[in-house]
């Protein structure tokens, strides 16, 4: 699976839209994007995946460049309940399916 | 709907005793992983199962750690004679096929003393 690079940490001001990146520029054509999130004492929670497309749903916006080197996770309207670490996962479909997580970055909400 | 359960969600014991840690996932979910965090890392898979078979267990760090899900749906890690390297949070999770996402317990805290 591809290596993912994120910011270790970013802020955010309440009801402002929050925008992680991740590169990975070493992804391939079958390899996934997946985002998780994992706030203090909780399991990592899925929020979003995608392969070339562009993705929305009720939690975030993932936007993958053309190129799929890069992906930006973006949170509309964050809230103090965003605050959690966001982990940028590549993943091969099929076969084991095993997520392999980096350190993530750590976004801190502000009020 | 219920999620993934895990218990207990905290476990003291001694060095060298025998700890089984069980995950209940959600009905209906083929494919179960086990991971394990250490503190301020991300979680690091350990085995995966698709039914009642072990499909990957090359995450388990050595023959200490074991699993099993006899009926293809809970599932009991088991380590013997812990160390106090073994403390960490277990997670486990489950999702309906292996191309879905997979969905998180809150995790076991193993404390060896």
């Amino acid at each position: 699976d591809a290596k993912t690079t994120q910011p270790p940490s970013m802020d955010c001001a309440e009801g402002r839209a929050a925008n992680l990146p991740c590169n990975h520029s070493t992804i391939s054509g079958n390899e996934y994007v997946y985002w998780y999130r994992q706030i203090h004492s909780q399991g990592p929670q899925y929020i979003i995946h995608g392969l070339k497309n562009n993705e929305t749903n009720e939690m975030a916006s993932l936007i993958i460049t053309e190129d799929r080197k890069s992906s930006t996770l973006i949170l509309p309207h964050a809230t103090l309940r965003d605050t959690a670490v966001y982990y940028c996962i590549v993943r091969v479909g099929g076969a084991t399916n095993k997520l392999i997580f980096g350190t993530g970055t750590l976004l801190a909400v502000q009020p | 709907g219920a999620g993934v359960s895990q218990t207990p969600s905290n476990k003291v014991t001694e060095k060298g005793k025998y700890v089984e840690l069980r995950c209940d996932p959600i009905s209906g979910h083929t494919a179960l992983y086990w991971y394990r965090q250490s503190l301020g890392q991300g979680p690091e898979f350990l085995i995966y199962f698709q039914g009642t078979g072990a499909a990957d267990d090359s995450g388990l760090p050595n023959d200490r750690f074991f699993a099993v899900r006899p009926e293809g749906s809970v599932s009991t890690l088991k380590i013997q004679r812990t160390e106090r390297g073994d403390s960490a949070v277990y997670l486990c999770a489950s999702s309906l096929t292996i191309s879905q996402p997979q969905h998180f317990g809150d995790g076991t805290r193993l404390s060896i003393l």
